[in-house]
């Protein structure tokens, strides 16, 4: 079975802050690890996925997450937080890839 | 290059009507999955289409079907609306190619509001 825990459902950052969102996953294999932010009244817009190969990911908007086996997590962080970041994020666990398992998301307001 | 597209926008229907949504997947790509958001909630699994056919289906009731097309656009269809059934519909399109990752990307949704 494979599920994704988010601890924090709200998560408040003042400007230029460091960002940090958590991910706990359980998965019976080897899985694959997303995070997606959502605007209001959008749809899921992918900041970055861990695959397999290097622990340290890299996404867009100068967000990373690191793939902790020991820990079973995938938190997302951003050095410096900036307006725009305020948003939904939900992580994101599959095994094959195809089906999706998301976590509840995360609220961050970041606070000027 | 366009992404997903979904229509309509927003859709109003009345308790035991029955909904059409429809979602036209990212160029070049032949899988779509359907989910559904409810309000203050992760997106949760319905289904998944590729070669026209089901492949795989989350924990939700035959009310809700689907189809896909030869073009690879597709169809979620909801019997006997219920209130719960309020949520944002997203659709995701993905390449199958065998073993390996499919990314999937998401189109804007569509909100469905039942009364």
């Amino acid at each position: 079975a494979q599920s994704v825990t988010q601890l924090g459902s709200h998560v408040s950052v003042s400007e230029g802050a460091l960002v940090l969102l958590r991910c706990n996953y359980s998965s019976s294999v080897p899985p694959y690890l997303f995070w997606y932010v959502q605007y209001p009244n959008q749809g899921l817009q992918l900041l970055l996925k861990y695959t397999s190969a290097a622990t340290l990911v890299k996404g867009i908007n100068g967000f990373e997450a690191e793939f902790k086996k020991s820990e079973t997590s995938f938190h997302l962080t951003k050095p410096s937080a900036h307006m725009s970041d305020a948003a939904e994020y939900f992580c994101a666990v599959s095994h094959t890839g195809n089906q999706f398992y998301f976590g509840t998301g995360t609220s961050l307001t970041v606070i000027p | 290059d366009a992404g997903v597209t979904q229509s309509p926008t927003h859709l109003i229907k009345t308790r035991g009507q029955q909904v059409t949504l429809r979602c036209s997947p990212k160029s070049g790509h032949d899988t779509v999955s359907w989910y559904q958001q409810a309000l203050g909630q992760g997106p949760q699994f319905i289904f998944q289409y590729y070669e026209e056919e089901e492949r795989q289906r989350g924990n939700f009731p035959d009310r809700f079907s689907g189809h896909q097309f030869p073009n690879y656009s597709s169809e979620l269809n909801v019997n006997a609306l219920l209130l719960g059934d309020s949520a944002l519909y997203l659709c995701a399109s993905s390449l199958m190619m065998g073993a390996g990752f499919y990314e999937q990307y998401f189109g804007p949704g569509t909100r469905l509001t039942v009364t």
